[in-house]
């Protein structure tokens, strides 16, 4: 069945470093979902991707979808504390009739002030 | 407005006991998702509808877990028999479409 997986697992950088977590699917993804998690909290939506080669921009967070549409990448550029938590990537398979999504192993990230 | 809510926030239960979780999601929300979430791991997608039936049901474990949405809104995750390893933190999520999910607080079951 399609797996979706992320890495880092774990990532401590220093305020203000730049920070990157990256998403593999083992099938072709329809659409790829960011979501981040604070400690204690549920799963926020961040943004969509669906075009091969899709760059999206959101202030300080770059997001990209793969040419062959089974990868994906985000990018926190200068991170600050607000920042923490984890981060997580789901994809839809193209070969699924629904809009069932599996969510990857996510990347908690910690910024240390 | 209103975001989706979930109860109860916290489930302590005995092994093989019933257990019922309820969903309830933003109003005009025609799709609805069940995840499971354990310490540490991404959810584990469990069940979605889309308006009363079952799209796709593919994740449930086993038939001791089973979900409804009677008129298109409220969902219940019903689980019998209740499993020490099913212990874990349920979230729902509804959509108004095919994209954004807007997830609830999750409900924390324990089962000792």
């Amino acid at each position: 069945g399609q797996q979706v997986m992320q890495i880092p697992q774990y990532q401590h950088v220093q305020e203000g470093e730049d920070f990157t977590t990256y998403c593999n699917s083992s099938t072709t993804l329809s659409n790829i979902q960011w979501y981040k998690q604070r400690p204690g909290g549920h799963p926020v939506f961040l943004i969509q991707l669906v075009k091969s080669g899709e760059v999206k921009k959101q202030k300080r967070l770059t997001f990209q979808f793969g040419e062959a549409k089974k990868n994906s990448s985000l990018h926190i550029t200068a991170t600050q504390t607000t920042d923490v938590g984890t981060y997580f990537c789901a994809g839809r398979d193209t070969t699924s009739g629904t809009y069932k999504y599996i969510f990857g192993t996510g990347t908690r990230l910690k910024v240390l002030a | 407005g209103a975001g989706v809510s979930q109860t109860p926030s916290n489930k302590v239960t005995e092994k093989g006991k019933y257990v019922e979780l309820r969903c309830d999601p933003i109003s005009g929300h025609t799709a609805l998702y069940w995840y499971r979430q354990s310490l540490g791991q991404g959810p584990e997608f469990l069940i979605y509808f889309q308006g009363t039936g079952a799209a796709d049901d593919s994740g449930l474990p086993n038939d001791r877990f089973f979900a409804v949405r009677p008129e298109g809104s409220v969902s219940t995750l019903k689980i019998q028999r209740t499993e020490r390893g099913d212990s874990a933190v349920y979230l729902c999520a509804s959509s108004p479409g095919y994209d954004t999910q807007y997830f609830g607080p999750g409900t924390r079951l324990t089962v000792l």
